[in-house]
């Protein structure tokens, strides 16, 4: 069964400090990843998505994440984070046929001064 | 443009109430979609129109009624809801799958944040 899993429901980091956000998911072939990011009370914006290709992907506002086929993983980065970057992240598999999505769980990211 | 528009932001109605949600797309996709979310918790999907045919009904209580009226507009007709319905309904769209070739992002609204008293 399809599944993703975001092992940190929460995380706090200074600003200005480097970010990692951790994906793992359980799917039958390489599927579709991608990252969103919501801020309170508003909808999901797309961060950054993989389909094929190169491992390291690039998104908006500096963020960046990489697929490692062996860990089942898609990792989300950022070398420096901003105040702005408080929000809630989740990681999503989307299925290589058919438009089913799959979402983790979330992780809710606090920014300290 | 991507972008997804969703109506009214806000919306506050009785159990016995009918009212309805509109979202909105203009990117020429095909398929469309109905997710509940609640605070902290990810976006849980109740329904997908492809071609505005219903495709998928994660057995959603018929208190809650879609409707694609074309390939631009999707609604959700709202009947006597209970206060656990109380929640952000987000809508969002995609291209329709074509097979491996398909790269469907999804395109999300901002949302109508729903209270059910």
């Amino acid at each position: 069964a399809q599944s993703v899993t975001q092992p940190d429901i929460h995380i706090t980091v200074s600003e200005g400090a480097s970010l990692e956000l951790r994906c793992n998911y359980s799917y039958g072939a390489t599927p579709y990843l991608f990252w969103y990011v919501q801020s309170p009370g508003q909808g999901l914006q797309l961060l950054l998505k993989y389909f094929s290709g190169d491992t390291l992907v690039q998104g908006i506002k500096g963020f960046e994440a990489e697929f490692k086929r062996s860990q089942s993983s898609f990792n989300l980065r950022k070398p420096s984070v901003h105040w702005s970057d408080a929000a809630e992240y989740f990681c999503a598999v989307g299925a290589r046929t058919g438009n089913q999505f799959y979402f983790g769980t979330g992780t809710s990211l606090t920014v300290i001064p | 443009d991507t972008e997804v528009t969703q109506t009214p932001k806000h919306l506050v109605m009785g159990m016995t109430n009918k009212k309805s949600l509109k979202c909105e797309q203009h990117m020429g996709h095909r398929a469309m979609y109905w997710y509940k979310q609640k605070a902290k918790k990810p976006p849980e999907l109740m329904f997908v129109y492809s071609y505005e045919k219903l495709s998928i009904n994660e057995s959603v209580p018929s208190r809650f009624s879609p409707e694609c009226p074309n390939s631009s507009l999707l609604n959700l007709h709202l009947h006597a809801l209970q206060p656990e319905d109380s929640a952000l309904y987000l809508c969002a769209s995609s291209q329709v799958d074509m097979g491996i070739r398909a790269k469907n992002i999804q395109y999300f609204g901002a949302g109508t944040r729903l209270s059910v008293l």
